[in-house]
């Protein structure tokens, strides 16, 4: 079975910096793209990026180019968003996805507040 | 602003047959498979149709999909009041090198 496990939520306050991971089991991580997909509070979704399975080709929505960073470590099953210079636009519920959403995590709240 | 357009919401009676249909262009639809998503109230999303009209397994054949041009079209019959959740689209967009969903629609059952 599939798992996606997201961790690394919380309160930041804006100009902050957060790591989001995602545990994933149940495939062969190394063989699929991954993304990182949000949802702020009552709105739809958007994705944020993607990750090719070798790490050699990265996507970026504009809202978030140059200050975030997606990673993946193979080795460990492992997907990550680091997510510098937060702004309160980026609050919302960040779920990592497998390929273009085949599997979905359950979510990490990320708010940016002062 | 998204570049997919779904309609607000939907609704209509149990055992009834709706559509949501799906906008956009040649750089997205037009040129790229598209997928539909279920999210269920307070749940992570769940994919539907992948392809443009590819099932999971374990996806009733209630729920179909298909496509023509630079639009695309859910359909799902045999209506439950388990089908009360938001829908949305979704393709990669050649022009902006970035994955795209539609605005999303709600599903009601009267």
């Amino acid at each position: 079975e599939v798992q996606l496990v997201e961790s690394g939520g919380g309160l930041v306050q804006p100009g902050g910096s957060l790591r989001l991971s995602c545990a994933a089991s149940g495939f062969t991580f190394s063989a699929y793209w991954m993304s990182w997909v949000r949802q702020a509070p009552g709105k739809g979704l958007e994705w944020v990026a993607n990750i090719k399975p070798d790490g050699s080709a990265k996507y970026y929505v504009d809202s978030v180019k140059g200050r975030f960073t997606i990673s993946r470590d193979n080795a460990k099953n492992s997907l990550y968003l680091q997510m510098n210079s937060l702004r309160a636009e980026d609050t919302a519920l960040y779920y990592c996805v497998k390929r273009v959403g085949d599997n979905w995590g359950q979510g990490t709240l990320v708010t940016v507040s002062s | 602003q998204s570049v997919l357009t779904q309609p607000p919401s939907v609704s209509a009676a149990p055992g009834q047959r709706v559509t949501i249909s799906c906008s956009g262009s040649s750089s997205n639809i037009g040129n790229n498979n598209v997928s539909w998503y279920q999210q269920l109230p307070q749940t992570a999303p769940k994919l539907l149709v992948y392809d443009n009209n590819k099932r999971p397994s374990g996806i009733p054949d209630r729920f179909s999909g298909s496509k023509s041009g630079t639009s695309v079209t859910l359909g799902i019959t045999g209506l439950q009041t388990g089908d009360e959740a938001d829908y949305y689209c979704g393709t990669w967009d050649s022009s902006l090198s970035a994955f795209v969903f539609g605005t999303g629609t709600k599903i009601t059952v009267l």
